[in-house]
């Protein structure tokens, strides 16, 4: 079936450092992405969304890339800090109107201070 | 988490017995999922609902079942437990199904079956 898959399980960077977290997804009739972020023992909580027909949207800090050419994605932090370190999930909306959306795998951002 | 409890937040039970897990919301929002969260597996839609009586299927449905009878309240229950339902649930809301809009989740459940 369709998925979708990040490419490094952990990521380590250093504090003020900037970060980017890859994302691969196969099916080209997604048309809504998430980025969330899960503390531990935390429920995921929202990043940033980005529609199909944009290819880059910018929040505090983070910025989101979409290429639909390679069907890739990536979520850009800036000045990561302390706080940052968490597991990152992408999701897709597979086109549906049921908001069902489709986890990744989750990438571990680790920050050294 | 925007108005999401989940209860109990922690439980321990034995194979076979019959468990109900419970999501409320205060943010009258029509959409809820669950969801389970194992290590591998990422986040795995289990059930979910688009309206007061109306749910449906999601990619790991099979030995849970819910139930909507109001709009603020959505209940997981494992009817029959088993080892394999070791895991931690997770509900969700959105506004809508449609584009663009957000799920937000709860703090999760985290139940062993022993």
């Amino acid at each position: 079936g369709e998925s979708v898959g990040l490419h490094l399980p952990t990521l380590s960077v250093q504090e003020g450092d900037n970060s980017i977290i890859n994302c691969a997804y196969s099916n080209s009739a997604s048309d809504y992405f998430i980025w969330y972020k899960q503390e531990s023992g935390k429920g995921p909580q929202f990043i940033i969304d980005i529609r199909s027909n944009m290819d880059k949207r910018q929040g505090q800090r983070v910025t989101v890339l979409l290429n639909k050419t390679v069907k890739h994605l990536s979520l850009q932090i800036a000045a990561t800090q302390p706080g940052d370190s968490a597991v990152y999930f992408c999701a897709e909306n597979m086109g549906s109107n049921t908001g069902k959306l489709i986890f990744g795998q989750g990438t571990t951002l680790q920050v050294k201070p | 988490d925007a108005g999401i409890t989940q209860s109990p937040r922690h439980k321990v039970t034995e194979t076979g017995t019959p468990v109900t897990l419970r999501c409320h919301q205060t943010e009258n929002h029509r959409y809820m999922y669950w969801y389970r969260q194992d290590p591998g597996h990422g986040l795995r839609l289990i059930h979910y609902s688009y309206g007061v009586k109306d749910t449906d299927k999601g990619e790991v449905s099979d030995g849970y079942s819910v139930s909507r009878s109001k709009t603020e309240d959505f209940l997981l229950t494992l009817e029959s437990a088993t080892s394999s339902q070791t895991s931690v649930y997770f509900c969700a809301i959105s506004e809508s199904g449609g584009l663009a809009y957000e799920q937000y989740f709860g703090p999760g459940t985290r139940l062993t079956v022993t």
